[in-house]
């Protein structure tokens, strides 16, 4: 079975936090993809990263990172030096396959107050 | 290029009516899928397509159909609609990568709001 898990349903920090989102997954697939999507609060859903299995590089673009850890079956998310703008639901997601189907975790919802 | 566009926007319907939502891309892009998004339970695969011709079911297929006649469309129609089908869906397209045969992110349309009164 084909599962992500996002235990963190709400965060709230204050804005210059740093803050991490975590993601654990479940496949039996040797290949697959990673996404994180970011849905503010106008609902359009904002790919983020993709990650492949094969590909365990950390990666880091302004004041996101993400770490890949296929020993933990983890791709967390960090955001350094929050901001407001950043305050959104984030969504972890695997893919498996070439079939465009997607397993969503349960949404994480980070609060930045200023 | 418009992407994935969905429409209607929002939409209310009164228990036991049908209706499509329609979704196209102009990417040329082989798989499509359709999801629904309930408050606390992320995104939930419905169907979804790998090319013009080619369905299968998700998570969440009852009270739903899809066809895919063509590349570009993708459109899910509710049968008898039922209050727990009040929800916002999404369309989503993709593809492979050239050679790697990689597959994409995926291409999501603004969404729909549906509510069955």
């Amino acid at each position: 079975a084909q599962k992500v898990t996002q235990a963190q349903t709400e965060i709230s920090v204050v804005e210059k936090e740093d803050v991490t989102l975590d993601c654990v997954y479940e496949t039996r697939d040797t290949t697959y993809y990673l996404f994180w999507y970011k849905q503010p609060p106008s609902g359009e859903l904002v790919f983020l990263i993709r990650r492949n299995s094969f590909d365990e590089q950390n990666e880091i673009s302004g004041r996101y990172s993400w770490n890949f850890q296929k020993s933990t079956s983890s791709f967390n998310f960090t955001i350094t030096a929050s901001q407001v703008v950043d305050s959104a639901v984030y969504f972890c997601a695997l893919r498996s396959g070439n079939t465009g189907k997607l397993i969503f975790g349960q949404g994480t919802t980070l609060q930045v107050k200023p | 290029n418009a992407g994935v566009t969905q429409t209607p926007k929002f939409q209310v319907l009164k228990t036991g009516q049908s209706m499509t939502l329609q979704c196209a891309q102009d990417m040329n892009h082989e798989y499509m899928s359709w999801y629904r998004q309930d408050p606390g339970m992320g995104l939930r695969l419905i169907h979804y397509s790998v090319g013009a011709g080619i369905t299968d079911q998700g998570e969440v297929p009852n009270g739903y159909n899809v066809s895919r006649s063509t590349t570009e469309d993708f459109p899910l129609r509710l049968l008898s609609a039922a209050p727990s089908q009040t929800s916002v869906y999404f369309c989503a397209s993709s593809y492979s990568e050239g050679v790697s045969g990689l597959n994409t992110e995926a291409f999501f349309g603004q969404g729909t709001r549906l509510t069955v009164v």
